[in-house]
């Protein structure tokens, strides 16, 4: 089943704005990462967090972590038109194999 | 550097012909391998995964298969496509570092 659960389904903005996407997860987690998946393509992997990390930057990218909340944000500062695609949180479960469950992802338009 | 290779880009095919879908992977060595699909608008599904040559564990019955023949090689068959067969297929491996690298994906359709 599905762990990870992005919300906003679909968010729209103007160039030069934030983009806020945030993940939902059910079960304990080793780590959760953040994909892109521009249209037609494969996902890009941004970024990991680790389930005892609480903050990361990476450029443009800041994402949390609150694993009493089971939750997770990634935060897009100063967008621009290149940054439209859809973005997927992935957690990694802990334990012998750890089993990869993607979320169903958020469709980001920055409109220039 | 790790490069992952995966063919063809777009594939049609009639319903009830068989598939095959190849995935290669340089710059490693006994990575963990894994096919996914994805349907339109909707997140990825786990098919298969695979630890090592001949290793392979399915997530969910399906009307596909998946094989390990190489360390590096992973290919992701079916002897008769059905129309759900249809989707965008995904091959990647993936580090406990870096995280999972994708291939670019195929993109399938059964007519």
């Amino acid at each position: 089943s599905q762990q990870g659960e992005e919300d906003p389904q679909a968010l729209s903005i103007q160039e030069g704005e934030n983009a806020t996407m945030n993940c939902s997860y059910k079960t304990s987690i080793n780590n959760l990462q953040w994909y892109r998946q521009n249209s037609g393509r494969g996902l890009v992997h941004l970024i990991l967090i680790r389930s005892n990390e609480r903050e990361k930057h990476s450029g443009r990218l800041r994402v949390t972590l609150d694993t009493s909340k089971k939750s997770s944000s990634l935060l897009i500062t100063a967008s621009r038109a290149a940054d439209t695609a859809s973005y997927f949180c992935a957690t990694v479960g802990s334990g012998g194999y750890q089993k990869v469950t993607f979320g169903t992802g958020t469709k980001l338009q920055v409109i220039p | 550097s790790q490069t992952i290779h995966q063919w063809p880009a777009t594939l049609v095919q009639p319903v009830g012909s068989p598939l095959s879908l190849e995935c290669t992977v340089e710059g490693t060595s006994n990575p963990n391998l894994y096919w996914y699909r994805q349907a339109a608008g909707r997140g990825l599904q786990l098919l298969f995964y695979s630890v090592g040559i001949g290793q392979i564990s399915s997530e969910v019955p399906q009307n596909l298969s998946a094989s390990r023949p190489q360390d590096r090689q992973f290919i992701l068959s079916s002897k008769k496509l059905l129309l759900s067969d249809s989707g965008f297929y995904l091959c990647a491996w993936s580090s406990s570092h870096y995280g999972y690298t994708f291939g670019s994906g195929t993109r399938l359709t059964v007519v």
